[in-house]
């Protein structure tokens, strides 16, 4: 059974570098599955954030891709968001999740199947 | 950007009755790629439905998914205590992928 754990600081100050790693346990981070974060604000609902395959392919949101970083380390089975000139407005729950494939009528269906508890990152000073 | 717009914004209903959640694209939903996800408070969201219409792994028949294009709905036909929650949409057929602000269903 896959889990996932994210860990990292809870507090990051303004104008800083947010940066959290997600550990893959009970299966490969070299698996066919693509990897992600997603965040969500206090009382919100849910951003994506970015993912990656462990071939090094990564897609980010445009909405935060002059900000973000997505890396692997296959050799712990992790992978890591980094955040930077973080704000107040990055304050969240973030995810990390796998994403599976699914198949039937020819189409191969994605979707966000196994997540981690989620980790709270406050932004301040 | 797809932006979904779920409603209605919260469901107020009593245990075995009927939850009909709606969520609307502002542009049509590639090859059905759509999903629902459940959320309880203090947890991480949960996958009930991929492709629009197939259940997960587990996840009991009487949630159902239906749509196509750009209207999408989630029915549970009969709710039990522990389906009182929060559902959003999310698609993933046009980058970037994104989330329904969410239904929250409630014990009347």
């Amino acid at each position: 059974q896959v889990q996932l754990q994210e860990s990292g600081p809870g507090l990051v100050k303004p104008s800083g570098t947010l940066s959290l790693t997600c550990a893959v346990s009970g299966g490969s981070i070299s698996s066919s599955n693509w990897w992600s974060w997603v965040r969500q604000p206090p009382g919100k609902g849910l951003e994506w954030i970015g993912e990656m395959y462990h071939s090094g392919s990564i897609n980010y949101n445009p909405s935060l891709k002059s900000r973000v970083t997505i890396s692997v380390d296959k050799s712990k089975n992790q992978f890591s968001l980094n955040v930077s000139s973080v704000t107040a407005a990055d304050t969240a729950v973030y995810y990390c999740a796998r994403i599976s494939y699914y198949y039937g009528s020819g189409i191969a269906f994605r979707a966000f199947d196994i997540w981690g508890q989620g980790t709270m990152v406050t932004v301040s000073s | 950007e797809v932006v979904l717009t779920q409603s209605p914004g919260t469901l107020s209903l009593s245990p075995g009755e009927r939850a009909t959640l709606s969520c609307r694209a502002s542009q049509s939903v590639s090859s059905s790629y759509l999903a629902w996800y459940q959320q309880k408070p203090g947890q991480a969201p949960r996958l009930l439905i991929y492709g629009v219409s197939n259940r997960a792994t587990g996840i009991p028949d009487r949630f159902s998914g239906s749509g196509s294009g750009t209207d999408f709905t989630l029915t549970i036909s009969r709710l039990e205590p522990e389906d009182f929650a929060v559902y959003y949409c999310q698609q993933y057929g046009n980058s970037p992928w994104t989330f329904g602000q969410g239904t929250k269903v409630e014990i009347k």
